[in-house]
């Protein structure tokens, strides 16, 4: 069973350059996670879906963040336009549905805004 | 609100040693409690968990205790291995429509 696939894995852009990022979650999952990572801590919950829907979205900056699960599959989080302080990893999981306790990450893709 | 409080690191340590990782929390409600690890190159994976008071997750070697009356979760291993170095993760979330809660991390090197 394939994993979680991010993509790109690592991107470098300068500041007030938009910047996207793909997530494909496991086959069959039908909750999927956004999850942002500053240098030295723990993963924070962006956004979560529930196939094309996102229940909680209370903590993505709705002002330069913005994602979409149009056909409950795989997902695009988009930030437009970035910021120095956007540099972090941002990190997708998903896992079977909403109460389920494992979430599979994946690897991650590193941003840094020049 | 749920916090997730982990020791400072990083924590170095030679094959066949004894590893505590201490983990505390505070959260409202009855949280089950989490420990994620993440190998160099590869996402976070579940290594255990306790879903309520004095249950013990294991795996891999690994063992968490959950202590209500302490509020941890601290995570053990009697003789860690060169590949159990990573970084370990502390989490929480109080039911099935809540998020998870993470603490900071921290790297264990493991030295042959």
């Amino acid at each position: 069973e394939a994993g979680v696939v991010q993509s790109p894995r690592y991107k470098i852009i300068e500041k007030k350059q938009p910047v996207a990022f793909w997530c494909n979650p496991i086959s069959g999952h039908n909750t999927l996670y956004w999850y942002l990572q500053n240098l030295g801590q723990g993963p924070e919950l962006l956004i979560r879906y529930e196939n094309e829907e996102a229940v909680d979205d209370s903590q993505l900056p709705k002002d330069r963040f913005s994602a979409e699960r149009l056909k409950g599959v795989d997902s695009t989080l988009k930030i437009q336009p970035a910021e120095l302080g956007d540099s972090a990893v941002y990190l997708c999981a998903s896992s079977r549905w909403e109460g389920e306790d494992e979430q599979f990450f994946g690897p991650g893709t590193r941003l840094t805004v020049l | 609100g749920n916090s997730v409080t982990q020791m400072e690191g990083p924590v170095t340590l030679s094959e066949e040693a004894f590893l505590t990782i201490n983990c505390t929390y505070t959260a409202t409600g009855y949280p089950s409690l989490f420990w994620y690890v993440q190998y160099p190159g590869e996402g976070l994976q579940l290594l255990l968990k306790a879903t309520k008071a004095d249950d013990k997750g294991s795996n891999k070697g690994f063992e968490a205790t959950y202590r209500k009356e302490t509020t941890s979760f601290h995570l053990e291993k009697g003789s860690v291995q060169v590949s159990d170095s990573a970084v370990y993760f502390c989490a929480l979330r109080t039911g099935a429509n809540s998020k998870l809660t993470f603490g900071k991390g921290i790297t264990l090197s493991v030295r042959p």
